[in-house]
């Protein structure tokens, strides 16, 4: 298994603030991801986190709204940026050791509220 | 595009008894995987059980099963024995191979467990 941390777990934001959060695994891990999850709704991946190379987004997120870092095997940051009462929602980072048919670990995510 | 679709939004189950969540999606592809999570409130979200769609037998882990149709595309997960530490919100989830690790999640089952 992986044990994933996230900082901060919520915070209170002005409108048109960024606001970083960071995703630490307690091991090395090939993939890391970041969803949204907005209040009472299902998760929404935003991107994968690529090591060494830029994130690939999904459509509807944009590098420059949710810039993306992954600078070793164990960590990445997501940024909001410029924020919207819309962008208020829980954001979970996940990870797996490998692609494909295995387990996606879940940090606790940071609950984000955006005035 | 693949979707995920959990038709139930709220459910409830007497302790000790059984409940069926159900869940569907739609897809061409003929390899995939298919997951439920678990996510206890205020509680990080948690692999309860996973499938293949290659493999016939359905999956089991303890209390939980899953009915995998692959024809009807049904994944539903059957809790036996229901305890008050099963309340959560579950979801249904797919993956296919090829695409990088990506989880596409259904809208949610909210169950509560009543003593």
């Amino acid at each position: 298994s992986a044990v994933i941390s996230q900082k901060p777990s919520r915070d209170i934001c002005q409108r048109g603030t960024s606001l970083t959060i960071q995703c630490q695994v307690d091991s090395q891990v090939t993939m890391m991801f970041w969803y949204r999850q907005q209040p009472g709704q299902s998760l929404t991946l935003i991107a994968t986190a690529n090591q060494g190379s830029e994130a690939t987004y999904e459509s509807g997120f944009v590098i420059d709204k949710f810039p993306i870092s992954r600078p070793n095997l164990t960590f990445s940051t997501l940024t909001v940026s410029n924020m919207s009462p819309e962008d208020s929602s829980i954001y979970l980072c996940s990870a797996s050791r490998t692609q494909g048919y295995n387990e996606q670990f879940f940090g606790p995510g940071t609950r984000l509220t955006v005035l | 595009a693949q979707t995920v679709t959990q038709s139930q939004p709220e459910m409830s189950v007497q302790e000790a008894e059984t409940v069926t969540l159900s869940c569907t999606y739609d897809t061409s592809e003929s390899n995939y995987y298919l997951f439920w999570y678990k996510q206890p409130p205020s509680r990080q979200m948690i692999l309860v059980i996973r499938q293949e769609a290659y493999k016939q037998q359905n999956a089991t882990e303890n209390r939980f099963s899953v009915n995998f149709q692959k024809a009807a595309k049904s994944f539903s997960l059957k809790i036996s024995d229901s305890q008050l530490g099963d309340t959560a919100m579950y979801f249904c989830a797919f993956m296919t191979p090829n695409q990088g690790g990506k989880l596409i999640f259904g809208q949610g089952t909210e169950l509560s467990v009543k003593p």
